[in-house]
């Protein structure tokens, strides 16, 4: 199975920082990637699907860039409603695997 | 609108076979590009894609649980259906189905979620 990879595991940043977010697979996976956002004791909601596309809804603020194996999610200037945990999910062949996650706190 | 509710035991004793069923409405798994996927997640800890299912019939599983896992519909119902036999105590999570679908700039997205339904395995 594909493995996927985050990094950090966790920041500190404060609202209006940009922060970044980086994914990398063990092999190439093309831009079959999502990010996905959860606060904690809900359900996981998806803010990109290929690697570069914003769900709908999803502020413009968040951004997602890469392919083949080095993925970034970028949060151009944090706001409060987005301290939460990211991870990312590869969907290009099956098993699909999720990154271990990114918790992104208050500094 | 889409939603869907998972729904199935809240504990199970170790070496049982856990059934749980995801509910759905707002849309068909017969659809073209339509899934529905079972993620799950343990306490404290990430989350796991554990298998899918999708408007083929065809059956997906995450490698480490491909024997104890099986996923299956109730089209009539609206109904996906996982079990997961042998249960363990580190089995114990929140179980999650999601409408899965092709996305139009291609890919897929688990778009849709479920509340998730907390299972705990012990004796």
């Amino acid at each position: 199975a594909i493995q996927m990879t985050q990094s950090p595991s966790s920041l500190s940043a404060a609202v209006g920082d940009r922060v970044t977010i980086t994914c990398r697979a063990s092999q190439g996976i093309r831009s079959d990637l999502g990010w996905y956002q959860q606060k904690p004791g809900k359900a996981p909601k998806l803010l990109i699907y290929a690697a570069s596309n914003l769900e709908r809804g999803v502020p413009s603020r968040f951004s997602g860039s890469g392919s083949g194996t080095d993925f970034t999610l970028t949060i151009s200037s944090l706001q409060p409603e987005d301290f939460a945990t990211y991870y990312c999910l590869q969907d290009y062949n099956y098993p699909w695997t999720f990154g271990q996650g990114t918790k992104v706190e208050i500094k | 609108q889409v939603t869907l509710r998972e729904s199935g035991p809240a504990l199970v004793k170790p070496t049982q076979t856990l059934t749980l069923t995801c509910s759905f409405s707002g849309f068909s798994l017969s659809t073209s590009g339509m899934c529905v996927s079972w993620v799950r997640q343990p306490p404290g800890k990430a989350l796991e894609w554990l298998a899918l299912i999708n408007w083929h019939d065809d059956k997906y599983y995450t490698t480490s649980l491909k024997t104890r896992l099986t996923i299956s519909q109730v089209a009539s119902k609206s109904q996906v259906v996982l079990t997961l036999t042998n249960m363990d105590p580190v089995d114990t999570a929140t179980y999650y189905c999601t409408r899965t679908r092709e996305m139009s700039h291609g890919g897929y997205g688990m778009d849709v979620w479920g509340q998730g339904t907390t299972v705990t395995v012990s004796s």
